[in-house]
């Protein structure tokens, strides 16, 4: 199996601007997270999805930032409108559940916005 | 609430020497318990995992053991190499039966020669 895919690998934008992330999870596995890494703050789950159904979106920091899962092979997370602040590495992972199931992250998103 | 703590880095240690990478959980009911690394400019990786008390995870040199009676998964390995350099975290999986993981702050590893 290819692994979890993301893409863009990197993203430069301007403030204000739109920015979509994508995800490709690994296939068979039921669960999607998408997670956010700074230097502040760490490592932070923003949301997660079972069977393409959001079950937990607490960590999401805003109303600019929305994720969505049409199917159970593509996920994106969109911020709009992006503001410098956003820049992070945006990771996604998936694992197919069993309550003790390892996740699986891809290589991440690196975002900056001027 | 579940919660991770991890000791602090950078921890700079000459090749061959000794490593210990604290953590302790706190917990309700029985999670699994992990350890990921991330070599720079990567994702996180599984390196190793435990699923009940007393379980020793081990991979590529490194072990931990779940130990309930003090809450903790120390991540060890006898001899490391500069090719072990990375950033460590400690995770705990979630006990209400979802897949969440909760995650330490991570611990930066050098190995130097």
């Amino acid at each position: 199996d290819a692994g979890v895919i993301q893409s863009p690998r990197h993203e430069v934008t301007e403030m204000g601007q739109e920015v979509t992330l994508r995800c490709k999870p690994i296939s068979g596995h039921d669960y999607l997270f998408w997670y956010r890494q700074t230097m502040m703050r760490g490592l932070e789950l923003l949301i997660y999805f079972n069977n393409n159904v959001p079950i937990d979106d607490s960590g999401m920091p805003e109303d600019r930032f929305s994720a969505k899962m049409p199917n159970a092979s593509f996920s994106t997370l969109k911020i709009q409108p992006s503001e410098p602040r956003d820049s992070a590495v945006y990771f996604c992972a998936s694992t197919d559940g069993g309550g003790r199931a390892t996740q699986y992250f891809g290589p991440g998103t690196r975002l900056l916005v001027l | 609430g579940n919660s991770v703590t991890q000791m602090e880095g950078p921890v700079t240690l000459s090749e061959e020497a000794f490593l210990t990478i604290n953590c302790t959980y706190t917990a309700t009911g029985y999670p699994s318990l992990f350890w990921y690394v991330q070599y720079p400019g990567e994702g996180l990786q599984l390196l190793l995992k435990a699923t009940k008390a007393d379980d020793k995870g081990s991979n590529k040199g490194f072990e931990a053991t779940y130990r309930k009676e003090t809450t903790s998964f120390h991540l060890e390995k006898g001899s490391v190499q500069v090719s072990d350099s990375a950033v460590y975290f400690c995770a705990l999986g979630d006990t209400g039966g979802g897949n969440k993981l909760t995650f330490g702050t991570g611990t930066q590893l050098k190995v130097e020669l």
